[in-house]
């Protein structure tokens, strides 16, 4: 189990809304600590989606938002496209162990 | 251009060390905030991190996979070698190795190599 929670699945139509949340704790999102976003399409390495909670990479279109509060962060991602269906995790720091990078578990999104 | 690849065995025994290694080009580890990254993927699981290293040596490991984990660079190479020892069939899996800069995630990765742990 990680230290990261995130929903198995959410789906959604296309052009619809959805959001993928990300739950922590105190020692990592609620330190303070920066939460990124990656995709996974199938077969392939992910690709950093959202840096430091709320920045998109050159290149990513602006259907894809990051925000965080308190010890958890979201993903929205509107206009919904059937390329968006992927597998999206969230990731932090966690200050205690000596420190250390953790993911979620990973959220499979299906364009339905 | 930035660029990561992974290289290694593709299959290793029960209790053997796997060693990987990942050659990168574009960028300088002795560049200030500037670290590369493991992380590895279960066939249809989750990413999990596994270790990372920065421009000034500073390391991190997972706390789950500290014990058997090692991570070390060369800079006039332009590597980062990742040690796992005692590997199990569990540890079967796709490893990336990743670049990232101060606190802006991982933002470039390497193809991934598969290695399958089974006698």
């Amino acid at each position: 189990q990680s230290v990261l929670t995130q929903p198995p699945s959410v789906s959604g139509a296309p052009g619809q809304r959805v959001i993928i949340s990300c739950t922590g704790s105190s020692s990592n999102i609620g330190a303070g600590y920066h939460v990124h976003w990656y995709q996974q399409l199938p077969g392939t390495a992910p690709k950093l989606l959202i840096f430091a909670n709320m920045n998109r990479p050159s290149g990513v279109p602006d259907r894809f938002s990051g925000s965080k509060s308190g010890t958890s962060a979201s993903l929205a991602i509107t206009g919904l496209q059937a390329e968006d269906e992927a597998d999206y995790y969230c990731q932090s720091y966690d200050n205690t162990l000596s420190g250390f990078c953790v993911f979620g578990g990973g959220t499979k999104l299906t364009v339905l | 251009q930035i660029t990561l690849k992974e290289s290694g065995p593709t299959l290793v025994k029960p209790t053997q060390t796997l060693t990987l290694t990942c050659t990168f080009s574009g960028f300088s580890l002795r560049s200030s905030g500037v670290g590369v990254g493991w992380i590895r993927q279960p066939p249809g699981k989750a990413l999990e991190w596994l270790a990372l290293i920065y421009w000034d040596d500073d390391k991190r490991y997972s706390p789950s996979l500290r014990s058997r984990l090692t991570i070390s660079k060369d800079t006039s190479k332009n590597q980062v070698v990742l040690t796992l020892t005692n590997m199990d069939p569990v540890d079967t899996a796709t490893y990336y190795c990743a670049h990232r800069r101060d606190n802006s995630g991982d933002d470039y990765w390497g193809q991934g190599t598969l290695v399958t742990v089974s006698s």
